[in-house]
């Protein structure tokens, strides 16, 4: 079955206690993402990659790290997390046909920072 | 991308048919009309897109009209699982990009 999965689903933690999310695919998807969802800011991307080795910002990267060594890996890294970091956390993963996307998101890691 | 508008809330009786709207006013000649449905704190989900014919699929039609400045998504017999946030998103076919999802309908489909 085609999916992106996401681990853990839930996760508490306290300031400053690096932590790691990680996103896998099976699609061979060259294209990989994360969201952040916060209520009335709706869904926010952080970063994205758009290949093995190639990563880049989105809109709000600031606090995280991301690395993608595996086509199918996109890990999320909180080195330093922080109370404004408590979030729904989204990966996604793309095809592209002719050039029309189409973006299959994970289902979701929710985060509580103390 | 063009700006949508879409209605905060509808409510649908299950099995009826569910019309969703979207106005897209702002859409250029290279921007699709997708829609994607976010269950409750579930991952978004792919449901259709189209350019300017009519489209179906197993989940869902879309129709667009013919000046491409609104569309509705139609669920023809909803039922209680298609209660969800319903988002309609305009973008040119230019490969990958982010999403920009607005704050779409959120579709209460009731016994």
């Amino acid at each position: 079955e085609a999916q992106v999965t996401q681990n853990p689903r839930y996760l508490i933690t306290v300031t400053g206690k690096k932590l790691t999310v990680t996103c896998s695919q099976n699609m061979n998807h060259e294209y990989m993402s994360w969201y952040r969802q916060d209520p009335g800011l709706g869904l926010r991307q952080i970063y994205y990659s758009m290949n093995v080795e190639v990563t880049d910002k989105g809109d709000v990267p600031e606090g995280y790290k991301v690395s993608r060594k595996e086509k199918r890996n996109f890990p999320l890294i909180l080195e330093s997390p922080s109370p404004n970091q408590t979030s729904l956390y989204f990966c996604a993963s793309s095809s592209t046909w002719l050039g029309i996307e189409t973006q299959y998101f994970g289902p979701g890691t929710r985060l509580l920072v103390l | 991308d063009a700006k949508t508008t879409q209605p905060t809330s509808m409510d649908c009786a299950e099995g009826r048919a569910a019309n969703l709207p979207c106005n897209h006013s702002t859409i250029s000649g290279n921007e699709y009309v997708y829609w994607y449905r976010q269950i409750h704190s579930q991952g978004p989900q792919y449901i259709i897109h189209g350019l300017k014919n009519n489209e179906t699929n197993e989940m869902a039609s879309l129709i667009i009209t013919e000046d491409r400045k609104s569309s509705t998504l139609i669920l023809p017999h909803a039922t209680l699982r298609d209660t969800a946030v319903y988002y309609c998103i305009v973008r040119a076919n230019s490969g990958y990009s982010t999403l920009t999802f607005g704050k779409g309908t959120m579709l209460l489909v009731s016994p």
